[in-house]
C-alpha cells in the first residue's frame, strides 16, 4: 500500500516568493496533520484536518501560511510570502479515527528560502 | 495545555546494553501512546503502541505505561548501534484525535 505521499522532496526558493507543498495521505485515513521541524523547535503541529474540515490551526505560525484540503485525498500547506526563518522540514502525517490508530509521516518536504 | 516531555539526551549506552526512554505526560485523558524513531533526515516511523497499563513486547522493545504516574516508557534491549536515532514519544487523547509529540531523546549506541 502507499503511504503518505509528499511532493516536491526539496524546495530551494527565494525569500519573498509563494511556496506550495503537497500531500496525499493513506488512502481511508480521515486526519491530516501538517507538521514543521526544525533542530531549534522540533516537531510543531501547524495544523489537522478531519474529514477535510481544518480542526485546529492553533500552530500555524501567522497569516502567511494558509492550508487546505479540497478533498479526502488531497492536501497543500501554502506560504506567501516565503521568509529565510521558515526554512525547515515540513511533514504531512495521516490517520485513521480512533484512539488507538497511529499516525503515518510522509517523507517530508526540505525547503530552503535564500 | 497537554504536554508529552522527553528527556532530550543525548542518551548513550554500549552496544548490547539495555537503553530505557522515558516519557511522561500531562493530559489525563490520553489513552493510547506511540513510540516513534526517527533517524537523521528520515521521518518519524513508528516503533510500537501501547494502551493498557503494563507492559507489551515486541522483539526487542518492550513499551511500558502507568496511566496512575502517567508515565510511558520504552526499553530495548541488546542495543545496536543501528538503533542510534532520535526516539519520540506521542499521545492520543480519548477522542482519537490530536496527537502532542514530546520533543524527543537522541539515544547513541556506541560499539
Amino acid at each position: 500500500d502507499a503511504g503518505v505521499i509528499q511532493s516536491p522532496r526539496h524546495e530551494v526558493t527565494e525569500m519573498g516568493q509563494e511556496v506550495t507543498l503537497r500531500c496525499k495521505p493513506i488512502s481511508g485515513h480521515d486526519y491530516l496533520f501538517w507538521y514543521r521541524q526544525t533542530m531549534m523547535r522540533g516537531l510543531e503541529l501547524l495544523i489537522y484536518f478531519n474529514n477535510n474540515v481544518p480542526i485546529d490551526d492553533s500552530g500555524m505560525p501567522e497569516d502567511r501560511f494558509s492550508a487546505k484540503m479540497p478533498n479526502a485525498s488531497f492536501s497543500t500547506l501554502k506560504i506567501q510570502p516565503s521568509e529565510p526563518r521558515d526554512s525547515a522540514v515540513y511533514f504531512c502525517a495521516s490517520s485513521s479515527t480512533g484512539p488507538n490508530q497511529p499516525q503515518h509521516f510522509g517523507d517530508g518536504t526540505r525547503l530552503s528560502i535564500l | 495545555q497537554k504536554e508529552v516531555e522527553q528527556n532530550s539526551g543525548p542518551l548513550s549506552v554500549p552496544e548490547g546494553a539495555i537503553a530505557s526512554l522515558n516519557c511522561t505526560y500531562s493530559d489525563r485523558g490520553s489513552q493510547s501512546f506511540f513510540w516513534y524513531r526517527q533517524y537523521s533526515g528520515k521521518s518519524p516511523e513508528l516503533i510500537m503502541f501501547i494502551y493498557s497499563n503494563g507492559d507489551k513486547e515486541d522483539g526487542r522493545f518492550t513499551a511500558q505505561l502507568n496511566k496512575a504516574s502517567q508515565y510511558v516508557s520504552l526499553l530495548i534491549r541488546d542495543s545496536q548501534p543501528s538503533d542510534s536515532a532520535t526516539y519520540l514519544c506521542a499521545a492520543r487523547d480519548n477522542y482519537g484525535q490530536n496527537f502532542v509529540f514530546g520533543p524527543g531523546t537522541r539515544l547513541s549506541v556506541l560499539p
